[in-house]
């Protein structure tokens, strides 16, 4: 079974810049995550979908921060314009079902910015 | 709201026990991971607790107690792959979307020493 992929694995950009990430997650998981990861600090959730419809993005930066998850499969996150305080990892995670379901991890994207 | 507490670091010697605490005071608790992150990867699952008590897998046992809002994971016969950090996720309450929040804690940097 494939895992959850993601893409970059690292990034650096300027602030005031923009970048994307891409996420596929496992096949058949309807519920997909994303994660903020600080450095010396667990994950911080910044939008879980449910198929292709958001659940919870009360933890996610309107302003500067999109995701949208297209028929229900992978899933893109978008910050625009960068800062500096957005350098973390970016975690996509999935499950079969929301909720008490294992989360399977994707490896994260590095992002810096400068 | 969600708090989540664990100890920052803790250090333990080469085929020894080691208990990694976890308090958690979440409204509509309804139970407790435990993931495994090594420098530099994503989280893998360790356990899921739903109901109070022990359960154990191998070297790895983690137990519940809702009433004081407690867990614990036991590491035995460390090995010095053991290092990692060690994040305790509570599950709980309802987001807007109707589905049960993930919240996870700071984690617990472990270093197993010879």
């Amino acid at each position: 079974e494939a895992g959850v992929a993601q893409s970059p694995r690292y990034k650096i950009i300027e602030k005031r810049q923009s970048v994307a990430f891409w996420c596929n997650p496992i096949s058949g998981h309807a519920t997909l995550y994303w994660y903020q990861q600080i450095l010396g600090q667990g994950p911080k959730l910044l939008i879980q979908f449910q198929n292709n419809g958001v659940v919870d993005d009360s933890q996610l930066p309107k302003d500067r921060f999109s995701a949208e998850r297209l028929k229900g499969v992978d899933s893109t996150l978008k910050i625009q314009p960068a800062k500096l305080e957005d350098s973390a990892v970016y975690l996509c995670a999935s499950s079969l079902v929301a909720g008490g379901d294992t989360q399977y991890f994707g490896p994260g994207t590095r992002l810096t910015v400068l | 709201g969600q708090n989540i507490d664990q100890p920052t670091e803790m250090t333990a010697t080469e085929g020894a026990i080691v208990q990694i605490n976890c308090t958690y005071q979440t409204s509509g608790f309804n139970g407790l991971f435990w993931y495994q992150q090594h420098a530099g990867e994503a989280p893998t699952f360790l356990s899921y607790n739903v109901l109070d008590g022990l359960e154990e897998k191998g070297r790895f046992s983690s137990f519940l107690s809702r009433s004081k809002g407690y867990s614990y994971l036991l590491l035995k016969e460390l090995q010095m792959k053991d290092s990692a950090s060690y994040l305790c996720a509570a599950l709980g309450p309802l987001n807007s979307g109707g589905y049960q929040k993930v919240t996870f804690g700071t984690g617990t940097k472990l270093q197993v020493i010879p």
